[in-house]
């Protein structure tokens, strides 16, 4: 069964910083998509980027980049110059089986907080 | 930019009672997903559908039920409200190809007293 797994609960950082957090992930696909979600503090679920499993190259989009590191089954997002408004709940998901209409499973969420 | 709207926002509910919770998506997705957010556990899959006309139970669908009368309206069900479905449900949309990301409304409070 897939399965991802956030054991950061909570990290605070300074702004301007880079904040990075941790994700492994549990699948027996040779093929396999990754996500990270950030869901604000009015509750909106928004979606910052991918990893695609065949891609050697870590994904990034604008200040956001990915660590992905295959052989340990880890997805690790960065934030570099964070600013106030990425405090906020970060999801890592993937994409689940066909026969689950390839719904996202997620983890349980690292809160971020960017103080001034 | 895809569009997937809920309402209500806010429900407040008494136990037995009957909960409709709707979500319309305008970016012609054929999936759609319910999920419901509680703390320590994420997000988690209620139920599902590939198309108008088909809905799937996802790994929690005790106690709910799903409506897919359209490509762009799925609706959860709670025919009899017990307190332990007190939560927030999201609702997604996907086309389950290409595009694999998947698109989230804003989200339903629901509360069972």
């Amino acid at each position: 069964a897939q399965k991802v797994t956030q054991t950061q609960t909570s990290i605070s950082v300074m702004e301007k910083t880079t904040v990075t957090m941790d994700c492994v992930y549990e699948t027996q696909d040779s093929s396999y998509f990754l996500f990270w979600y950030k869901q604000t503090a009015s509750g909106e679920i928004v979606f910052l980027i991918r990893q695609d499993s065949y891609k050697k190259e870590n994904a990034t989009v604008g200040h956001y980049s990915l660590n992905f590191q295959k052989p340990k089954s880890s997805i690790g997002l960065i934030i570099t110059a964070t600013q106030i408004e990425d405090s906020a709940v970060y999801f890592c998901a993937m994409r689940g089986p066909y026969q689950g209409g390839r719904a996202l499973i997620f983890g349980t969420g690292t809160t971020v907080s960017v103080s001034p | 930019e895809a569009a997937v709207t809920q309402s209500p926002r806010n429900k407040v509910a008494v136990t037995g009672g009957k909960v409709t919770l709707s979500c319309n998506q305008t970016n012609n997705h054929n999936n759609m997903y319910w999920y419901r957010q509680d703390t320590g556990h994420g997000l988690r899959l209620i139920h599902y559908s590939y198309g108008a006309g088909s809905t799937e139970k996802g790994d929690i669908p005790d106690g709910y039920k799903a409506s897919r009368p359209s490509q762009e309206n799925f609706s959860l069900i709670l025919e009899l409200a017990t307190p332990s479905q007190t939560s927030v449900y999201f609702c997604a949309s996907g086309d389950g190809g290409n595009s694999y990301e998947q698109y989230f409304g804003p989200g339903t409070r629901l509360t069972v007293l």
